[in-house]
Formats: C-alpha cells, sequence, structure tokens
C-alpha cells in the first residue's frame, strides 16, 4: 500500500547533538512537508519542498535543516540551535498543482524529546 | 492573510448525539477546504475536502460539512456520535502559494457513554 513512513516513532536528543528525522513516501507525490505540532498550537509549518533539489522555509524554519535529493525522501534534521525541540513532528506529502490545493497526505509521526 | 479559526477547544457530547465543529476562515478568493482527524500519536487522516460544487460535502466515517461562503464557515457534522470519534479535529484552508494549507488550532473532542 501507499503510503508515507516516519522514523523513529520515538527520538531522544541531548544538549548540543543534532538529530535526523526521515521521512519517506511511495505515493509519487512531488510535493513534502514537514510540521511541529504543539499542544494547543495546531500544527506549524518548518520546510516544504515542491520539486527535487529545491524546498522552502516555512514559518518556523529556525533551527531545523532539510534537504531533497530524492523524490521520494524529505529528512529533517533538527539542529543544536533549536532550543525547544520537544514536539511532535509530521510530514506529509501532495500532488502539486499550480492552482489550488490538493489533500496533503501524512506520516504517523516522530516525537522527539529532550534527554 | 489567510487564516482558518476554530473557536472550540475542546467539546464534549454523549455518545448518538449529534456533533457540529466549528471553523471559520479568512481566505480573498474561493477557498480550497479540509477537514482533519487525529487520534492521539497518530498522524492526521483526511475526512473529507470542499473544492467547488455543491456545498454540502460528504466524508468518510460519516461525516459532512457545509460550505458557506456568506458566513466563511465549513463547520463540520456528524448526526450521531459514536465512542470511536473521540479525537481531534482540524479545520485546514489552502493557502495562495500552491500546496501549502494553512491549519486551524484543532478541536478536541470527548465523547461519553
Amino acid at each position: 500500500d501507499g503510503g508515507i513512513t516516519q522514523s523513529p516513532k520515538y527520538l531522544f536528543r541531548k544538549e548540543g547533538q543534532n538529530v535526523t528525522l526521515s521521512c519517506e513516501q511511495n505515493l509519487n507525490h512531488d510535493a513534502m512537508y514537514w510540521y511541529r505540532q504543539d499542544p494547543g498550537q495546531g500544527l506549524r509549518l518548518i520546510y516544504y519542498s515542491q520539486i527535487v533539489n529545491d524546498f522552502q522555509k516555512g514559518d518556523i524554519a529556525e533551527g531545523y535543516s532539510v534537504s531533497r535529493e530524492k523524490k521520494e525522501s524529505f529528512p529533517l534534521t533538527v539542529t543544536s540551535a533549536q532550543k525547544n525541540p520537544t514536539a511532535f513532528y509530521l510530514c506529509a506529502s501532495s500532488i502539486v498543482e499550480v492552482w489550488g490545493n490538493q489533500p496533503q497526505h501524512f506520516g504517523d509521526g516522530t516525537r522527539l524529546s529532550i534527554l | 492573510a489567510q487564516s482558518v479559526t476554530q473557536p472550540d477547544i475542546h467539546i464534549t457530547v454523549s455518545e448518538g448525539a449529534s456533533l457540529e465543529l466549528r471553523c471559520n476562515y479568512s481566505y480573498g478568493a474561493t477557498p480550497y477546504l479540509f477537514w482533519y482527524v487525529q487520534s492521539p500519536g497518530q498522524g492526521l487522516q483526511l475526512l473529507l475536502k470542499y473544492f467547488s460544487g455543491d456545498t454540502l460535502v460528504q466524508g468518510i466515517k460519516g461525516f459532512e460539512a457545509e460550505f458557506k461562503r456568506s458566513q466563511s464557515s465549513f463547520n463540520l457534522r456528524k448526526p450521531s456520535v459514536h465512542w470511536s470519534d473521540a479525537a481531534e479535529y482540524f479545520c485546514a484552508v489552502g493557502s495562495y502559494q500552491g500546496g501549502k494549507l494553512i491549519f486551524g488550532q484543532g478541536t478536541e473532542l470527548s465523547v461519553k457513554p
């Protein structure tokens, strides 16, 4: 079945450490997205990519980095510059249309905590 | 700027009762609107979407939503709630920047036996 796979499900970060969250999709979608979810704050967009080798900052990109070397993969690195990384991270993908928006399909998330 | 407001942070309904979750949006043109559901510790699942045409949209799990342009609303409804409907519900609108969605803060639904 087609879908989005996020790994790991739980991740722990030590002070000063960078960690990378994996997101893989086999839906053949061009666009991929990373969201951060905190209680009571809904979903906030970190980065998104509409095509391989290109990506744009979302609303809260500081302290995060991404790459898009393959259509299927969009890993997110939480750097040591992100001072409050504890959150639930969601990856999504969608078809790209010039006009309008197609639904985004979501993975099951990664919960990141500080040790 | 585009925005989505879900006025109710938490709603509790009795099993078998009807449900309406409110969503108001701000958007300059005809909006693309979505409702998603999230169970604890899981990702978001699409319930339904509105692009154009009939303003009453049917979705999965017995949910429906009505687009009302005059009220800038897209409220989600279900005639009879089941205990398994307890979850968090998010309304979203498509932004002018292709592909991006803007999400509301979410409404947590609890179901009483």
